[in-house]
């Protein structure tokens, strides 16, 4: 299994372009989720998924969008990239409910600039 | 006042050393209780629950004190290894909750 996988590694944008961050799983999870790391503070969420086709908002849902059409992939939407959105962005899976086990994937570093 | 706080370090410890932190969350009902590791530039993955009994898994230890609303992580015989971020993570309510982390570095 690839687990838990986040292209592209690393990507620089100006402000106001958008862009889509891939984030794919292979172990059949229902849940899903993205996360921004910033420095000094904790992972916050920015949107989630129970399921294909049911997504909801996290801590810090402004500015992007997600959809979830199929069980193993959960594109996250930049609509328009702003400087505050540089940061570390992690997707994460997990069997079923929020508290289970997280596998996170390996972050996608975004600057805008 | 932030849902989890942890004291962010750095601990320096030599090899072989004893190192402990705790975390301190702010929702008394909280459900459960994690630490995740996360080395550097790389993500977070699960290191322990933490169980109301207290719970040990090898050279960790990780102790809950309901009361206090702290969790607690023990680290004996230091290895190089174990140099790395400890993450504290809360389940509210189904969401979960993450610490700034606790940097620990051992030397040799």
């Amino acid at each position: 299994n690839a687990g838990v996988t986040q292209t592209p590694k690393f990507q620089v944008l100006k402000t106001g372009q958008s862009m889509t961050l891939q984030c794919a799983q292979d172990m059949n999870h229902e849940y899903m989720s993205w996360y921004r790391q910033d420095p000094g503070m904790g992972l916050r969420l920015i949107h989630y998924s129970v399921g294909a086709g049911i997504t909801d908002q996290g801590e810090v849902p402004n500015g992007y969008n997600v959809s979830r059409s199929t069980t193993e992939d959960f594109p996250l939407r930049l609509l328009s990239a702003a400087p505050s959105q540089t940061s570390v962005y992690f997707c994460a899976s997990s069997t079923t409910r929020s508290t289970d086990t997280q596998y996170f994937g390996p972050g996608t570093r975004l600057t805008v600039l | 006042r932030k849902e989890v706080e942890q004291d962010p370090g750095p601990f320096n410890v030599p090899e072989g050393a004893t190192v402990a932190f705790n975390c301190t969350y702010s929702n008394s009902a909280s459900q459960s209780f994690f630490w995740y590791r996360q080395d550097c530039r790389k993500e977070p993955k699960l290191l322990m629950s933490v169980y109301s009994s207290g719970n040990e898994d090898g050279r960790f230890t990780a102790q809950l004190n309901r009361a206090s609303q702290y969790i607690s992580l023990l680290i004996r015989d230091s290895k190089l290894s174990d140099s790395a971020t400890y993450l504290c993570v809360v389940n509210d309510d189904y969401k979960l909750s993450f610490g700034a982390g606790t940097t620990v570095t051992v030397r040799a």
